[in-house]
């Protein structure tokens, strides 16, 4: 059981925009900044968004990020069959020094 | 471009001491900080520390007794170590670059490959 709570699974056809949710608490989602890891069937995790609502360079602004209290999302929209995989939001907690990340949620495009 | 490379034992007994070592390609050592995280086959991730290039560490209370990450800045590479292995320990094991800022905001922009590590008697 994550300390970070991500749906197990989410899905939605070609075009639909999804949204997959991260819940934590005030040591960690609520004192610290959100990170989103997008990892693709077979490799390695791949930066998705940082800062809550950050984009690396090369990433489509289809992908987009939030965060309000103990809480943040990912949105996907445009949602394309390359985009399914496995995401993970991520957290420094100040109560068990240590980075934490969610149990994972997979999305499949229908 | 940075590229991150790591190598290491893919199957040890348990009882042994896993060591891995991940080279830096592309970037400097200085400035950031180095992490392993693993992902035991079909789980979630799990961060085991990390290692500055001055050396200073930070490690996972759950792993802390048996981990050592260290740094190497003449070769531009660092490793980890784990001992007293057991097969909760079989997982892919993963680097990654840290950005320095914000504070603790663990922001892991480069991954290295991933290297599967099994624990079998």
């Amino acid at each position: 059981q994550s300390v970070l709570t991500q749906p197990p699974s989410a899905s939605g056809t070609p075009g639909q925009r999804v949204t997959i949710s991260c819940s934590g608490s005030t040591s960690n989602i609520g004192a610290h900044a959100v990170n989103w890891y997008q990892q693709l069937p077979g490799t390695a995790p791949k930066l998705l968004i940082y800062n809550g609502n950050q984009r690396p360079s090369g990433v489509p602004d289809r992908f987009s990020g939030s965060k309000s209290g103990t809480s943040a999302s990912l949105a996907i929209s445009g949602l394309q069959s390359a985009d399914e995989g496995d995401y993970y939001c991520a957290a420094w907690d100040d109560g068990l020094n240590v980075v934490l990340f969610g149990g994972g949620t997979k999305l499949t495009v229908l | 471009q940075v590229e991150l490379q790591q190598w290491g034992a893919g199957l040890l007994k348990p009882s042994e001491t896993l060591s891995l070592t991940c080279a830096v390609y592309g970037g400097s050592l200085t400035g950031y900080f180095w992490s392993w995280i693993r992902q035991p086959p079909g789980k979630g991730l799990e961060w085991i520390g990390e290692v500055s290039h001055r050396g200073n560490t930070n490690y996972n209370p759950s792993l802390k007794s048996r981990v050592t990450i260290l740094v190497d800045t003449s070769e531009n590479h660092f490793s980890l170590k784990l001992t007293s292995v057991t097969s909760a320990d079989t997982a892919v094991y993963y680097c990654a670059r840290g950005r320095p800022q914000p504070a603790y905001s663990f922001i892991f922009d480069y991954w290295g490959q991933g290297t599967l590590t099994t624990v079998s008697s």
